[in-house]
């Protein structure tokens, strides 16, 4: 099955800690990319990465932070820097073709206690 | 003023209603222009998209840009209950590139 996959799907976290949602594509897809979903707000994007080791910060970066060291998975770190973290995270990928667009995974629902 | 505006309703309608679903947008260099639908606690998939002006049709659904009026819209015809979701339309300048989106519209089809 090929596929965006994001674990977990409901994470709860206490105030003051770091947490890691992971996000993984087989899609062979080069770009990867992180969004924040808060109701009235639509999707922020928060990080994204366009090729292995390199990544760039969207809107909202402050707080996270990432990493690409495979093609294959691009985890988001929450830190306790992120002063409001409870939101509905998704993950997409994309390739470089310039007819393609991005899908996403299926999301992680972030509740900070 | 946000570059996208999205009218986050909610909207109701009766099954078979046809609806009509808008964005507008301020920068004009925006090219690709997409429509997601999602479904509650559910990640976006896509449904349409459509590259400058013109019309696209997909069964049901047509998406309509008007990039003179920076105007996009999504109707579905004969609307099923199974429609009630969040449309989201998202724009981009470059394919494969970073999505402005708009905030969503919730709509909900009534049997």
């Amino acid at each position: 099955d090929g596929g965006i996959t994001q674990s977990p799907k409901y994470l709860f976290r206490k105030e003051g800690q770091n947490v890691t949602l992971s996000c993984e594509q087989n899609l062979n897809h080069d770009a990867m990319y992180w969004y924040r979903q808060d109701p009235g707000q639509g999707l922020r994007l928060i990080y994204y990465s366009q090729i292995v080791n390199d990544f760039q910060k969207g809107d909202i970066a402050e707080g996270y932070s990432v990493s690409r060291e495979k093609k294959e998975s691009f985890p988001l770190t929450v830190t306790s820097a992120q002063k409001n973290p409870t939101a509905f995270y998704l993950c997409a990928s994309a390739t470089l073709d310039p007819t393609d667009t991005q899908y996403f995974g299926p999301g992680t629902r972030l509740t900070v206690l | 003023q946000k570059e996208v505006e999205q009218d986050p309703g909610p909207l109701s309608v009766p099954e078979g209603a046809i609806v009509s679903l808008n964005c507008t947008y301020s920068n004009s260099a925006f090219q690709y222009f997409m429509w997601y639908r999602q479904y509650s606690r559910k990640g976006p998939e896509l449904l349409m998209y459509t590259y400058s002006s013109g019309n696209k049709e997909d069964g049901r659904f047509t998406a309509q840009v008007d990039k003179s009026s920076k105007y996009i819209s999504l109707f579905i015809r004969d609307s099923q209950p199974s429609d009630s979701a969040t449309y989201l339309c998202a724009i981009s300048e470059t394919s494969g590139s970073r999505l402005t989106f708009g905030e969503g519209t919730q709509l909900t089809v009534n049997p």
